[in-house]
């Protein structure tokens, strides 16, 4: 079945610390999103790739960064995680294409859990 | 700046009864409105969507919405609910010819009880 694969989905890194969390689709959505979500909250955006371009936020902060070296894999880099890091982060693709730009929905990976100690 | 909200932060119902999710929302020119459900250490999974056409539009489980733009609302309903409906709800716009951005409201948490 296609679908939106994070990995891994629960990690544990240290303050400080450089952790990437990863994310591959077989959809072959052109558009890519980086989500944070704390304690069931609304996802907050945090960047996106329609295609190759990339799409920052104005708030998100510079300690987060973002590679998407195909279509199918997306990365997510904290540089050095903070305790205020630890939340879901979640993937998602949307197809966006033609004319009917924004009508398409997102299909959500599972997510990954960062914890930070 | 678009913007949407849903006022209820927590709606319990009685099984087999009907539920409602709140939501409306603001734009500046028209909407593209999504419905979302996440359950408990997962993604959110896609329920329905509003772009055009008809106002009540049907979607995953049972699920349908009703698009009013008089009163800029997109509530979620279902006529008979399911212990397993309980889960968190978003709604979310889009700003139509904005950017890509999606705004998500802060979600409703839905309990439904045997």
């Amino acid at each position: 079945d296609a679908m939106v694969i994070q990995n891994p989905r629960y990690q544990v890194t240290q303050f400080g610390k450089p952790v990437t969390l990863s994310c591959s689709q077989t959809l072959n959505h052109n558009v890519m999103y980086w989500y944070q979500q704390k304690s069931s909250q609304a996802p907050k955006l945090l960047f996106h790739y329609y295609d190759k371009d990339f799409n920052n936020e104005a708030d998100t902060p510079d300690n987060f960064q973002s590679r998407r070296p195909n279509t199918s894999f997306c990365f997510l880099d904290i540089r050095s995680p903070g305790l205020g890091d630890a939340a879901m982060y979640l993937c998602a693709t949307s197809r966006d294409r033609g004319r009917v730009q924004g009508a398409y929905e997102q299909y959500f990976g599972p997510g990954t859990r960062l914890t930070v100690t | 700046a678009q913007s949407v909200a849903q006022p209820e932060d927590q709606v319990n119902v009685a099984e087999g009864n009907p539920l409602t999710v709140k939501c409306t929302y603001s734009v500046s020119g028209n909407p593209y409105l999504f419905w979302y459900v996440q359950y408990p250490n997962r993604g959110l999974q896609f329920l329905l969507k509003y772009i055009t056409g008809d106002n009540l539009v049907k979607g995953s489980y049972g699920f349908e919405a009703e698009f009013n733009k008089s009163q800029t609302s997109f509530h979620l309903k279902k006529p008979s609910a399911l212990v397993s409906d309980s889960a968190l709800y978003f709604c979310a716009v889009r700003d139509v010819g904005r950017d890509d951005k999606i705004i998500f409201g802060k979600g409703t948490r839905l309990h439904i009880l045997p």
